[in-house]
């Protein structure tokens, strides 16, 4: 089986603060793992994703997450949050080439002025 | 080149009603996927495609929910007939690797936004 748990459905960061996105998995086997970001009305674009390469990953609009299987967890972080970048975001994991992709709950990011 | 598209972006019905939502993948996407999105949750799979047969379905409410995908283009999800809880966004998303590919990435259309009254 596998699930995600993203903490926090709703964070706040002032513009120019760093974001961090948390999102901890669960899979039997070697796990892919995915970010999407969500704009209001919009479908779900592809951030990044962790196929087993490097640890840390680098993806679109300056976002990058890290690997870590000792804590089982892929959170995303961008140095400095930009307006536009208030969105929702999801956390995706695939247990194998053959499963579907499990979506966590999404966190909804709110940058302040 | 071309997105997903979905149509219609907006639908508004009383229970009981049918409706049917329509989607064309990205040209060349073999693999198609039908998710639910309701308010507050993340997109849940309702059945995927690949070329034209079912890979997975075992999230869709048969009883109510069906979706075919004639000659591995264009597919169609219908829903009949619609009860409250199913309004929600229906997103389709399309994949040009076979469902083998786990680190494929999956492109999604606008969604279309259902209310059940």
């Amino acid at each position: 089986a596998q699930s995600v748990t993203q903490l926090g459905s709703h964070v706040s960061v002032s513009e120019g603060a760093l974001v961090l996105l948390r999102c901890n998995y669960s899979s039997s086997v070697p796990p892919y793992l995915f970010w999407y970001v969500q704009y209001p009305n919009q479908g779900l674009q592809l951030l990044l994703k962790y196929t087993s390469a490097a640890t840390l990953v680098k993806g679109i609009n300056g976002f990058e997450a890290e690997f870590k299987k000792s804590e089982t967890s892929f959170h995303l972080t961008k140095p400095s949050a930009h307006m536009s970048d208030a969105a929702e975001y999801f956390c995706a994991v695939r247990s194998g080439g053959y499963q579907k992709v499990t979506f966590g709950t999404g966190t909804k990011l709110q940058v302040i002025p | 080149e071309a997105g997903v598209a979905q149509s219609p972006r907006y639908k508004i019905i009383e229970k009981r009603q049918s409706v049917a939502f329509w989607c064309n993948p990205i040209s060349g996407h073999a693999t198609l996927y039908w998710y639910q999105q309701i308010l507050g949750q993340g997109p849940k799979l309702l059945i995927q495609f690949q070329n034209n047969g079912v890979v997975d379905d075992s999230q869709l409410p048969k009883d109510r929910f069906s979706a075919e995908r004639l000659k591995g283009v264009d597919s169609t999800l219908k829903i009949q007939p619609a009860k409250l809880e199913d309004s929600a966004v229906y997103l389709c998303a399309s994949s040009s690797a076979p469902s083998g590919g786990g680190g494929n990435e999956q492109f999604f259309g606008p969604g279309t936004r259902l209310t059940v009254l």
